[in-house]
């Protein structure tokens, strides 16, 4: 079955520090990668997707992740965090042939002046 | 805004009442899915639809029932409504050429 772990529930970092937040899945199927980000009081909009091809990912709002097969990790980072980047961060892993979507616990985001 | 649209936004009922959410996918979507979001289990998957038939099931309780309309909308039931089923309650679609799934806002359920 797939799993999708995100072993840090919180990462509080300063404003312009760098940041990477961790996710690591089980998978026995192809499948596809996804980071999603929910503000406060709001539903989850996508960041960015790894679906084939290079396994560095470009997203919105100056976030990457890189797709790593052998250690079926998928690691959000971006180099320099805002204020406005404060949110909640999920990873999540959807099966190629039912796009049955699996979320890890999230991880909360709080950028600090 | 994704284009997934649920309604209500708030609910507010008694342990014991039934609800219905109802959600309206992006137009053309065919794949729906439920997901409840609460402090303690985080965001878990409860069912998938896609054109009118289930597709996939997740951590759905016996009180609670979906379905997907032939117009593609759906809507879950929750029923015999207890306490602990207070939480967010978000629909997503998707389409057959992207991959990922668009989220509406979430039904904010609270039982009293």
């Amino acid at each position: 079955a797939q799993s999708v772990t995100q072993l840090d529930s919180q990462v509080p970092v300063f404003e312009e520090a760098p940041v990477e937040l961790r996710c690591n899945y089980s998978s026995s199927v192809s499948v596809y990668l996804f980071w999603y980000v929910q503000y406060p009081n709001q539903g989850l909009q996508l960041l960015l997707k790894y679906l084939s091809g290079s396994t560095l990912v470009k997203g919105i709002n100056g976030f990457e992740a890189e797709f790593n097969k052998s250690q079926t990790s998928f690691h959000l980072r971006k180099p320099s965090v805002h204020i406005s980047d404060t949110a909640e961060y999920f990873c999540a892993v959807s099966d190629r042939g039912t796009y049955k979507y699996i979320f890890g616990t999230g991880t909360r985001l709080k950028v600090l002046a | 805004d994704s284009g997934v649209t649920q309604t209500p936004k708030h609910l507010i009922t008694a342990t014991g009442q039934r609800v219905t959410l109802r959600c309206s996918p992006r137009s053309g979507d065919l794949s729906v899915y439920w997901y409840q979001q609460s402090l303690d289990q985080g965001l878990q998957f409860l069912i998938q639809y896609y054109n009118g038939e289930e597709r996939a099931k997740g951590n759905i309780l016996e009180r609670f029932s979906a379905q997907q309309f032939p117009d593609l909308h759906s809507e879950l039931n929750l029923s015999s409504l207890e306490l602990g089923d207070s939480a967010l309650y978000f629909c997503a679609s998707s389409g057959d050429r992207e991959a990922e799934a668009f989220f509406g806002q979430g039904t904010r359920l609270t039982v009293v």
